[in-house]
């Protein structure tokens, strides 16, 4: 089946930590995109990336960074420098960035502070 | 404004129908979603529409879309528990970014 994985479902961070949070699809996109879900609040777009070796800042950037070796995965890291990282994270991906076909999603990465 | 706007939340009685709607903001937007997202889960597609059209219609889902006031709507007939979620409206703009609405909790009450 198609689809979109991320890993690993729950993730925790001690204060001073960078995490990095995996998406893999093997759906053959070339858009893959990276979202912040807070309660109560639509989605935030924080990275994407159109093509291998290439990614675009969002609107919320600062504090992350992002990947794109290959086309399959695009890692994301929260860094140290993210303060309040504890959200709801989801990765997505679509045939690429000029389609108005759907972007389809992962079952996502909840992050917690230790 | 710049934002897709919900209502945070919508009560309905089990096999009545559910009504959600969605307030976008680009009149040159090309396609309009829904999207479900069940607790602890990524979003599921439900269904889209192309801008040109009125209505789309799938098994007990019917959107309607009103370009002039850009009112969107899902309506979910026989509303069941299992549709018990939050149902997201988001539109792809003409420069191909999607702007996402904040969800709209569906409750359902026996």
């Amino acid at each position: 089946d198609g689809g979109i994985t991320q890993s690993p479902k729950y993730l925790f961070r001690k204060e001073g930590q960078n995490v990095t949070l995996s998406c893999e699809q093997n759906l053959n996109h070339d858009a893959m995109y990276w979202y912040r879900q807070d309660p109560g609040q639509g989605l935030r777009l924080i990275y994407y990336s159109q093509i291998v070796n290439d990614f675009q800042k969002g609107d919320i950037a600062e504090g992350y960074s992002v990947s794109r070796e290959k086309k399959e995965s695009f890692p994301l890291t929260v860094t140290s420098a993210q303060k309040n990282p504890t959200a709801f994270y989801l990765c997505a991906s679509r045939a690429d960035k000029y389609s108005n076909q759907p972007q389809h999603f992962g079952d996502g990465t909840r992050l917690s502070i230790l | 404004g710049e934002d897709v706007e919900q209502s945070l939340f919508l009560s309905v009685r089990e096999g009545d129908s559910s009504v959600i709607n969605c307030t976008y903001t680009d009149s040159s937007s090309t396609y309009l979603y829904w999207y479900k997202q069940e607790p602890g889960a990524g979003l599921q597609l439900l269904t889209y529409i192309f801008s040109n059209m009125d209505m789309k219609q799938d098994q007990r889902l019917t959107v309607l879309l009103n370009k002039k006031d850009k009112h969107l709507s899902l309506r979910i007939a026989d509303t069941q528990t299992g549709d018990s979620a939050i149902y997201f409206c988001a539109e792809m703009r003409s420069n191909y970014q999607l702007i996402w609405g904040a969800g709209t909790k569906l409750i359902i009450k026996p």
